[in-house]
């Protein structure tokens, strides 16, 4: 099935460093969704973009809407040992009944 | 507070055998979906349904089957467990905003 294409792949950095992560596809999608996954845990939403140029906000974390509409940028400020885990983007269309996801970055980071 | 939940969270079973994962969501969505996911693949929709009495097919389907009769429960089950089926299973319920909110996952071996 497609998938969105997420890069890094991973990531090892250190503590109080800034991070930024993208999802990039050939496909236009009307939302854009970040989720953060945990060891053993279910995906957790982050982020919920709606809007081509969108600049959203929570918290240390920020992710922004493509204006092509293609892609997708999350960025976590100040990192921390809590943020590591797996971040997924997904992307919906389709009249909102397909939600593709990407490949997944993990974030690793160091004391 | 509304809440996705499945069970069960563990489950080993031998090959052959029928496996029933339950999902169930309080928030009234009528959208409800079941992943799996594995290493090197990401998350594969299985299968999902709109709607009580609504089911369809995603894009890893065979072997797998679910129903809706009411619209907190989507259980899954697999008829005949095959080592191919050992995954970790998630399911989840999509909001009228398009946001997808999953379960904490059913970890399944089948041996």
């Amino acid at each position: 099935g497609q998938q969105l294409n997420q890069s890094p792949q991973s990531m090892f950095i250190q503590e109080g460093e800034d991070v930024s992560m993208n999802c990039t596809s050939s496909s236009i999608f009307n939302t854009w969704l970040w989720y953060k996954q945990d060891p053993g845990e279910g995906p957790v939403l982050l982020i919920a973009l709606y809007k081509a140029g969108e600049l959203t906000s929570n918290g240390r974390l920020t992710a922004q809407f493509g204006i092509t509409r293609k892609d997708s940028f999350l960025n976590i400020s100040a990192s921390i040992p809590s943020d590591v885990g797996i971040y997924f983007c997904a992307g919906l269309t389709g009249g909102g009944n397909k939600l593709t996801f990407g490949t997944g970055t993990q974030l690793k980071v160091e004391l | 507070d509304a809440e996705i939940t499945q069970s069960p969270r563990h489950k080993i079973t031998e090959t052959g055998r029928q496996v029933t994962l339950a999902c169930h969501q309080t928030w009234n969505h009528n959208n409800m979906f079941w992943y799996r996911q594995d290493l090197g693949h990401g998350l594969r929709l299985i299968h999902y349904s709109y709607g009580v009495h609504d089911t369809n097919k995603g894009e890893v389907s065979d072997g797998y089957s679910v129903s809706r009769s009411n619209t907190e429960d989507l259980p899954l089950t697999l008829e005949s467990a095959a080592s191919s089926q050992t995954s970790v299973y998630f399911c989840a319920s999509r909001d009228r905003a398009g946001e997808l909110f999953f379960g904490e996952g059913s970890r399944l071996t089948v041996l």
